[in-house]
């Protein structure tokens, strides 16, 4: 089936940096990705819909400025955290819909473990 | 909004034991329901998804759900555990053009 990859797995930093995590489709493209963040015993929370060529939607409540979203190319999105602090801390997921193009399905990343010390 | 429930946060089992996970959701339209697994180090994979047609969904491994509409619940089966099923099971929910939502999740340990 499809895979989406992320890169990092894991990444460690000072409060005040600025970290990238990437997202990418490996064996199809992806005009729409979506990034999650996980918190600890909970529940998936989207972030943000990532969209080929034009701005990112967010969710009410997600920081523009804070989680910069570019999505390049087809097969390629990004996530920066901007400035993190420790509260930035989780699990960041990102997904992309099925190559079918029928959105109800998505395929998920490994996700990304962010800490900020 | 739309919202999903699970109301199983930690569930311990014996192996060959029964298990249901609860999942109900609030919406008031059309939905699509989904249950997702993510075992420990690895990535969410769909287990099953129910759209249209048959409420009694079959999904991979074993698993099975059952679409109560008038109980808008969605809740997950499997008759006989096995150990290698110890997992975070999500329960997910899309209605119309709105994002997928999940649950809180319910971690199953399966012991020996």
């Amino acid at each position: 089936g499809a895979v989406v990859s992320q890169h990092p797995s894991r990444v460690i930093c000072k409060s005040g940096t600025s970290v990238k995590i990437e997202c990418r489709s490996l064996d199809f493209q992806a005009t729409t990705m979506f990034w999650y963040r996980q918190f600890p015993k909970k529940s998936l929370m989207l972030m943000a819909t990532s969209n080929e060529g034009s701005k990112a939607t967010y969710e009410q409540g997600v920081e523009k400025d804070k989680f910069l979203i570019n999505h390049a190319s087809l097969t390629l999105s990004t996530l920066t955290v901007t400035s993190a602090h420790p509260e930035d801390s989780s699990f960041y997921i990102c997904s992309a819909p099925t190559p079918s193009g029928f959105y109800n399905e998505q395929f998920f990343g490994p996700g990304t473990r962010l800490t900020v010390l | 909004a739309q919202s999903v429930s699970q109301h199983n946060h930690h569930v311990i089992l014996s192996e060959a034991a029964s298990l249901e996970l609860g999942c109900n959701y609030s919406y008031g339209g059309t939905v699509n329901l989904f249950w997702y697994v993510q075992y420990p180090g690895q990535h969410l994979q769909l287990l099953l998804k129910y759209f249209s047609g048959d409420p009694l969904v079959k999904g991979i491994k074993g698993f099975e759900a059952e679409f109560i509409k008038s109980k808008f619940s969605f809740n997950l089966r499997k008759p006989s555990v096995q150990w290698s099923d110890t997992a975070e099971y999500f329960c997910a929910v899309k209605g119309g053009n709105t994002p997928l939502v999940f649950g809180k999740g319910t971690r199953l340990s399966v012991i020996a």
